[in-house]
């Protein structure tokens, strides 16, 4: 059974901190993906990584980087943080077809 | 880029009645769309998915159909049940441009009692 977690369930912080996110997946997977869900917007990818150290901005990155070290790990990174990046954070990992998601980390930005 | 728009936004239906959400994508160069079902306060999770090379797939209760000539696809769900009660996405993939998929605003099905 494929498991992805993310360090974080909730989060709050304040405007101009960095902040790490974390997610880790166990089954070896190469491919890892950040994203955004918003009510009415659905799932917006921020950046994806297709192998260590190896990293392509998605649809919205700025205002984000990400860090893949190791292939079971993939950071994600605001490096100042600001409200409108307030939001529910989603790591994902996929091999083939299907991906699996983490649970979710909730930041909140005040 | 890959756009996928979806609708409805909201769905209300009875138990019992069948659902139908509806996606359309831009890029014909995709070719594998998954459906994910979202219930409150839990992961996106993958219920059912259809490659390009198949018209129609079916797993119990859900259903999904696709026409690449329209570029479009949808999900229907049948004999609909409270549990069925979620959020639903559609996506869309390329097999170019670094595997990216691509997902729909979502869908909110009410299914009641």
């Amino acid at each position: 059974d494929v498991k992805v977690t993310q360090s974080s369930r909730y989060l709050v912080k304040r405007t101009g901190e960095k902040v790490f996110l974390e997610c880790v997946q166990d089954m070896d997977h190469e491919n890892m993906f950040w994203y955004r869900q918003d009510p009415g917007l659905g799932l917006r990818l921020i950046y994806f990584s297709y192998d260590v150290k190896m990293k392509e901005k998605g649809d919205i990155p700025e205002g984000y980087s990400v860090s893949r070290e190791k292939k079971e790990r993939f950071s994600l990174i605001l490096e100042s943080a600001s409200t409108n990046q307030t939001s529910m954070y989603l790591c994902a990992s996929r091999q083939n077809y299907e991906q699996y998601f983490g649970p979710g980390t909730r930041l909140t930005v005040t | 880029g890959e756009n996928v728009e979806q609708h409805p936004s909201t769905l209300s239906v009875q138990e019992g009645d069948s659902a139908v959400i509806k996606c359309t994508y831009s890029d014909s160069a995709s070719n594998y769309f998954p459906w994910y079902k979202q219930e409150l306060g839990k992961r996106p999770q993958l219920i059912i998915d259809i490659r390009s090379n198949v018209g129609e797939k079916k797993d119990q209760r859900i259903a999904v159909t696709l026409n690449k000539t329209a570029k479009h696809f949808s999900l229907h769900i049948t004999e609909t049940q409270p549990e069925d009660s979620a959020v639903y996405f559609c996506a869309a993939r390329m097999d170019t441009g670094g595997f990216k998929t691509i997902f729909g605003a979502g869908t909110r099905l009410f299914v009641k009692a």
